[in-house]
């Protein structure tokens, strides 16, 4: 089975300041391993993904994300936060082999000018 | 480009009504899902289609019906809405595995309510 846990229901930040959301993960083998961001009514959009390789992945929007596999974790990160930042973000697993994706429950990002 | 298209954006509906959700993607990829969203649930998945002709039950499938009418197409049919549908569904598309691509592209939802 696979499992994403996101153990922060919220997240504040002040605009400018650096802002972490965290992941961690459960497979049975080696996982892909995604980021996405929702925006109020709106359906989910695709930030970046963990596949193979360097285990610190870049994507859209100045954030980015580790690759931990000792650690089983995934957290976003953002060096620079900006009120337009402000969203749902939900981290996500794929064991490889399968097709589903599992969702985390999602964390609310709150960026304060 | 349109990506993923959804039909009807919200709906109401009462119990025991049946009702089909459109979803569309013209990026011609193989693989389309239907999910859940609830709140403090994140998404979960109802159906997938790994590719035209065939469908897979995902985590929650009871009370659905899936139809991938072709490539481009894969419908959702609540057969007799219970209240307990109440939510917004997700259409997500995608590549075949091994295909290098592997992320999912996501429609704008449908917000469906039983009253």
């Amino acid at each position: 089975a696979q499992s994403v846990a996101q153990p922060e229901d919220q997240v504040n930040v002040a605009e400018g300041n650096p802002l972490t959301v965290k992941c961690t993960y459960s497979v049975s083998g080696n996982p892909y391993l995604f980021w996405y961001v929702q925006y109020p009514n709106r359906g989910l959009q695709f930030l970046l993904k963990y596949i193979t390789g360097d285990n610190l992945v870049k994507g859209s929007y100045g954030f980015e994300a580790e690759f931990n596999k000792s650690q089983t974790s995934f957290h976003l990160k953002n060096p620079s936060a900006l009120v337009s930042d402000s969203a749902l973000y939900f981290c996500a697993v794929r064991d490889r082999g399968r097709r589903a994706l599992t969702f985390g429950s999602g964390t609310r990002l709150q960026v304060q000018p | 480009n349109a990506g993923v298209t959804q039909t009807p954006k919200f709906q109401v509906l009462k119990t025991g009504q049946s009702m089909t959700l459109q979803c569309a993607q013209d990026m011609n990829h193989n693989s389309m899902y239907w999910y859940r969203q609830d709140p403090g649930m994140g998404l979960r998945l109802i159906y997938y289609s790994a590719s035209e002709g065939t469908t897979d039950k995902g985590e929650v499938p009871n009370g659905y019906n899936v139809s991938r009418l072709n490539k481009r197409e894969f419908s959702l049919r609540l057969e007799s809405a219970a209240p307990s549908q109440t939510s917004v569904y997700f259409c997500a598309s995608s590549e075949a595995l091994g295909t290098g691509s592997y992320e999912q592209y996501f429609g704008p939802g449908t917000r469906l309510t039983v009253t």
